[in-house]
């Protein structure tokens, strides 16, 4: 079975710093990962997904992930947020060889970009 | 259009009372999933189903049923809601090789 962890319930950063949020996951197949941001009293969108390949990934508004095989990772990154990155963010996993298909998504972490 | 439509986006209800959560999608996908959403908790499966003959359960299936009317559409029903069933539910559906996700707008459910 696949799990996903994020760590961090809430993240508080000022505009224009940096930010990673974490994503672990555990699976003993291999995975699809994924990025999904949820903006106030809105739906899922994805931000960005790891397949195969390389291992940065670049996904929309400026976000890219990495994908760490040996540290079971994916952790978000961007080099200087915005106000309107304030929004909720999911990482979810899926094992497309484990026969179900199924994404499992953690718990979220909430991004706060203050002034 | 939209790619998954799910209607009502909003409702009030009050205990006890039958509940029909409606979704459609025109992404021509088998594959269509129920998710509920809590603060702090993710999003947790329902129940999905890869064809129209296919219905499973998922991790928090207790007092929800399921109903794959066509390809296009896949109903959540609350028989008897209850307070805890608060919540903001998003269809989904996937491609085969789930590779590609599409989510719906949710339907933000509220049981006095």
């Amino acid at each position: 079975a696949q799990s996903v962890t994020q760590l961090d319930s809430q993240v508080p950063v000022f505009e224009e710093a940096p930010v990673e949020l974490r994503c672990n996951y555990s699976s003993s197949v291999s995975v699809y990962l994924f990025w999904y941001v949820q903006y106030p009293n809105q739906g899922l969108q994805l931000l960005l997904k790891y397949l195969s390949g390389s291992t940065l990934v670049k996904g929309i508004n400026g976000f890219e992930a990495e994908f760490n095989k040996s540290q079971t990772s994916f952790h978000l990154r961007k080099p200087s947020v915005h106000i309107s990155d304030t929004a909720e963010y999911f990482c979810a996993v899926s094992a497309p060889n484990s026969g179900t298909y199924k994404y499992i998504f953690g718990t979220g972490t909430r991004l706060k970009v203050l002034a | 259009d939209a790619d998954v439509t799910q209607t009502p986006r909003n409702r009030i209800t009050k205990t006890g009372k039958r509940i029909m959560l409606e979704c459609s999608q025109t992404k021509g996908h088998d594959r269509m999933y129920w998710y509920r959403q809590d603060p702090g908790l993710g999003l947790q499966l329902i129940y999905y189903s890869f064809d129209v003959k296919d219905i499973n359960k998922g991790e928090i299936s207790d007092g929800y049923s399921v109903s794959r009317q066509a390809q296009a559409k896949f109903s959540l029903s609350l028989e008897s809601a209850i307070p805890n069933q608060t919540a903001l539910y998003f269809c989904a559906t996937s491609d085969l090789a789930g590779l590609a996700w599409f989510f719906g707008p949710g339907t933000r459910l509220t049981v006095l």
